[in-house]
């Protein structure tokens, strides 16, 4: 069936330097995607999203970017705070329509000091 | 503003016993989602409500799940029997786009 997994399930980055979050999905018919970000003990929260008819889009800090032609998306995070420490979920609409979100395994970033 | 509400946010009973997650939606939202997260199987769509009629119950597990939305402020996550491999943290989320769910904090569940 379609999926939506991630490429890295751990990343260690140093507090200040950017970060890279990479998510492969399937569904080549899903035309929205978002980024969620979950800290421990707290639900997913939303950080940015992207519709299928754009590339690139950027938001405070984070810029999302997506490849169809590899079906590839990824979530950059620029001069990282140890708050940005959480895992991270990649989802996309899939086929069933644009409410159902399939959700990646997540990333887990951890901030060093 | 009060975002999603859910309780209890910790549950533990007994194998066998019945267990109700309880949602308050944001005010004004029109689409209600409940999610279970586990490490083997992540984040999960169980049910997802829009204006308050179920859309889509293909991720209930079976029939000892079942889901409600009365009115557009309440939504309950009823498992009866419980078993141990319910255990996990059931989300609540709702929206008012397309898109954009917003999480309620969880409720874990132990089933002993």
């Amino acid at each position: 069936g379609e999926s939506v997994g991630l490429h890295l399930p751990t990343l260690s980055v140093q507090e200040g330097d950017n970060s890279i979050i990479n998510c492969a999905y399937s569904n080549s018919a899903s035309d929205y995607f978002i980024w969620y970000k979950q800290e421990s003990g707290k639900g997913p929260q939303f950080i940015i999203d992207i519709r299928s008819n754009m590339d690139k889009r950027q938001g405070q800090r984070v810029t999302v970017l997506l490849n169809k032609t590899v079906k590839h998306l990824s979530l950059q995070i620029a001069a990282t705070q140890p708050g940005d420490s959480a895992v991270y979920f990649c989802a996309e609409t899939g086929e069933w329509g644009a409410q159902k979100l399939v959700f990646g395994q997540g990333t887990r970033l951890t901030i060093n000091p | 503003d009060a975002g999603v509400i859910q309780s209890p946010r910790h549950e533990v009973t007994e194998m066998g016993q019945e267990v109700t997650l309880r949602c308050k939606p944001i005010s004004g939202h029109n689409s209600l989602f409940w999610y279970r997260q586990t490490m083997m199987r992540g984040l999960e769509l169980l049910i997802y409500f829009n204006n308050n009629v179920p859309i889509d119950d293909s991720g209930m597990p079976e029939d000892r799940f079942s889901a409600k939305m009365p009115n557009a402020s309440f939504s309950t996550l009823k498992i009866q029997p419980s078993e141990p491999r319910d255990s996990a943290v059931y989300f609540c989320a709702s929206s008012s786009t397309h898109y954009e769910q917003y999480f309620g904090p969880g409720t874990r569940l132990t089933v002993t």
